[in-house]
């Protein structure tokens, strides 16, 4: 089945505490990206990834860290999580092959930082 | 300025009939693409349809139309024959060029719809 597989899916931390949000994707994309999603406020796109190595910052991208060293993994790192930080978080893949495919997304990984 | 507005925070709709869900949104690049996605109260995110900036017709994916009207720079969401599973989150989103010449994809704060029996 295709799909965007994140983990966990609830996470409960201490402010400090380093913490890894993994995300895979098995249908080949090339694009991958990072959002947050907080009452009011929709979702806002936190990292993106064109491809393998290619990363770039979204619109709220402070405090948060990436990496694409594979095509099928863009993990979500926070080095130092805050309680500001406390939200919903989304993966989502597409082809690039087609201008309009959609995003796929992952079921949500739901953050709490005390 | 906001990229994507929707103005309607909360929406009821009666069963069975049809509702519009508004989205206007702001770019001066002509190459964008905009979506529709529905977020149940389970979470997840589903796509629902997608309108190009070039697409001559309006998008129709069974009850859910797209109604574009480019010089207005609106994208709303019309749902026929609303079912009481339509009840969710719906949320407009656009696809844009960056200066880079990636794209970024920014979203809507969302409208709740709910669908009375």
């Amino acid at each position: 089945e295709a799909q965007v597989t994140q983990n966990p899916r609830y996470l409960i931390t201490v402010t400090g505490k380093k913490l890894t949000v993994t995300c895979s994707q098995n249908m080949n994309h090339e694009y991958m990206s990072w959002y947050r999603q907080d009452p009011g406020l929709g979702l806002r796109q936190i990292y993106y990834s064109m491809n393998v190595e290619v990363t770039d910052k979204g619109d709220v991208p402070e405090g948060y860290k990436v990496s694409r060293k594979e095509k099928r993994n863009f993990p979500l790192i926070l080095e130092s999580p805050s309680p500001n930080q406390t939200s919903l978080y989304f993966c989502a893949s597409r082809s690039s092959w087609s201008y309009n495919s959609p995003l796929h997304f992952g079921n949500g990984t739901r953050l709490t930082v005390t | 300025a906001q990229k994507i507005t929707q103005t309607q925070p909360g929406m009821f709709v009666q069963e069975k009939e049809a509702v519009t869900l508004d989205c206007t949104y702001d770019t001066s690049d002509p190459s964008y693409g905009l979506f529709w996605y529905k977020q149940p109260s389970s979470g997840e995110m589903i796509f629902l349809i997608y309108q190009g900036s070039y697409d001559q017709q309006n998008a129709t994916e069974g009850r859910y139309s797209l109604n574009f009207q480019k010089a207005r720079k609106s994208a709303n969401l019309v749902i026929s024959a609303s079912q009481l599973g339509d009840s969710a989150m719906y949320f407009c989103a656009m696809r844009e060029p960056t200066a880079s010449g990636t794209y970024k994809y920014i979203f809507g704060t969302g409208t709740r719809l709910k669908v009375l029996a």
